[in-house]
């Protein structure tokens, strides 16, 4: 079936530094994507989301950029900081109701002091 | 706080015994909510939707007569474990919408399965 998947699975930044992770998607149908963080033995912590009809949506820190055409997400985050470290998700809202959905296979993002 | 709250956080069973999780929405009514699955250093899957007043529907692959889901009200999902294996320890994470804020989805805290 179709599915999300991410390129990379660990990413290593300095304090300070900008990350980006990057989030591939195959259903061609999805409309509404979204970012989680997940911290260890915790449930999932929403970042940002963004919808179809957009390319591009920022939040405090953080910018979501949409490519429909090549169907590809990205999460940046600028001036990574230590209590950025986590699991990150990417997952698209997929079936006919908000709320059903599926979550590519994660980034560990370690951030160095 | 917390918008969707999970119990217990952390259970431990013996095999071939069967364990109830919960999923309460907390200031808000939920008539679907989601389960899902989480193997350590995995991503989550999606075991099932729950509908309050009707029958759950599964994924594929997600015995239904090995998790129970109830929807009995609109506050209230639960997940039972029936007959559980070691093979069933994992993280369940469940998760709701909210339509009247733009279908806000939140997920619970989680709920830390072992069977030993």
């Amino acid at each position: 079936g179709e599915s999300v998947g991410l390129h990379l699975p660990t990413l290593s930044v300095q304090e300070g530094d900008n990350s980006i992770i990057n989030c591939a998607y195959s259903n061609s149908a999805s409309d509404y994507f979204i970012w989680y963080k997940q911290e260890s033995g915790k449930g999932p912590q929403f970042i940002i989301d963004i919808r179809s009809n957009m390319d591009k949506r920022q939040g405090q820190r953080v910018t979501v950029l949409l490519n429909k055409t090549v169907k590809h997400l990205s999460l940046q985050i600028a001036a990574t900081q230590p209590g950025d470290s986590a699991v990150y998700f990417c997952a698209e809202n997929t079936g006919t109701s908000y709320g059903k959905l599926t979550f590519g296979q994660g980034t560990i993002l370690t951030v160095h002091p | 706080g917390a918008v969707v709250s999970q119990h217990p956080s952390r259970v431990i069973c013996k095999s071939g015994t069967s364990v109830k999780i919960e999923c309460r929405s907390l200031d808000f009514q939920a008539t679907t909510m989601f389960w899902y699955r989480q193997f350590p250093k995995q991503s989550l899957m999606l075991m099932a939707t729950s509908n309050e007043g009707s029958k759950a529907t599964y994924e594929q692959g997600v015995e239904k007569d090995k998790f129970l889901i109830n929807h009995a009200s609109l506050t209230l999902s639960t997940l039972t474990v029936t007959s559980a294996h070691p093979e069933d320890s994992s993280f369940y994470i469940c998760s709701a919408n909210r339509p009247e804020l733009g279908n806000t989805i939140y997920f619970g805290e989680g709920s830390w399965l072992t069977v030993v």
